[in-house]
């Protein structure tokens, strides 16, 4: 199946600093890309959604100068939490939707990072 | 994206069959239904899609009576692996391309 890689898996950042995050897809193009941040016990919320070549849709109340998203390539796109504080501790999943698939659901997840601000 | 009802949280027991219903009273002509299932600390992996009736797989089976309303994953024979939680999410196939997550259903399967 379909895979969808995340790097770095956990990451420790101190407060200010800004922290990278790429999502690959491995064996398919991926169109679209997801952005998804998650608290303990509580779902997924999207944060934005990215096109190749185009910029980012965030969701509302998602500050699209603090959570930079590029996707650069059909098969990366990349986070970046910018001036990063300890609020944006959390688990980011990114998910890679098949270009050549029609379907809904036809995500595929990575495997998520988790960033601890200090 | 039709909004979508499951119960917060069920336990069983390794060896049952467990069944999880999830409400969409609006669902729309062109929605599909999807389930996904979510280990603690990985990404949601998906399960199961359907539209209507029945369909298996070699992991669960999802029912879907007529009128579209509900559906129910079920899992036959759990073990302790398969606790997690578990997305019910609806959507049309054709217009839908982002993912709204709802809270899920947390299961926790007993020895």
């Amino acid at each position: 199946g379909a895979v969808v890689s995340q790097h770095p898996s956990r990451v420790i950042c101190k407060s200010g600093t800004s922290v990278k995050i790429e999502c690959r897809s491995l064996d398919f193009q991926a169109t679209t890309m997801f952005w998804y941040r998650q608290f303990p016990k509580k779902s997924l919320m999207l944060m934005a959604t990215s096109n190749e070549g185009s910029k980012a849709t965030y969701e509302q109340g998602v500050e699209k100068d603090k959570f930079l998203i590029n996707h650069a390539s059909l098969t990366l796109s990349t986070l970046t939490v910018t001036s990063a504080h300890p609020e944006d501790s959390s688990f980011y999943i990114c998910s890679a939707r098949d270009g050549t698939s029609g379907m809904f659901g036809e995500q595929y997840f990575g495997p998520g990072t988790r960033l601890t601000v200090t | 994206l039709a909004k979508t009802t499951q119960p917060i949280s069920m336990d069983s027991y390794e060896g049952q069959e467990v069944n999880i219903t999830c409400s969409h009273n609006n669902i729309a002509t062109n929605d599909y239904i999807t389930w996904y299932q979510q280990f603690p600390s990985q990404g949601p992996r998906f399960i199961i899609q359907g539209y209507k009736t029945k369909v298996t797989n070699e992991v669960a089976s999802l029912f879907i009576p007529a009128d579209r309303k509900s559906s129910t994953l079920s899992l036959p024979r759990v073990s302790l692996s398969d606790t997690a939680v578990y997305y019910c999410l609806v959507g049309d196939i054709g217009r839908d391309d982002k993912i709204i997550f709802g809270k899920g259903t947390r299961l926790h399967i007993l020895p």
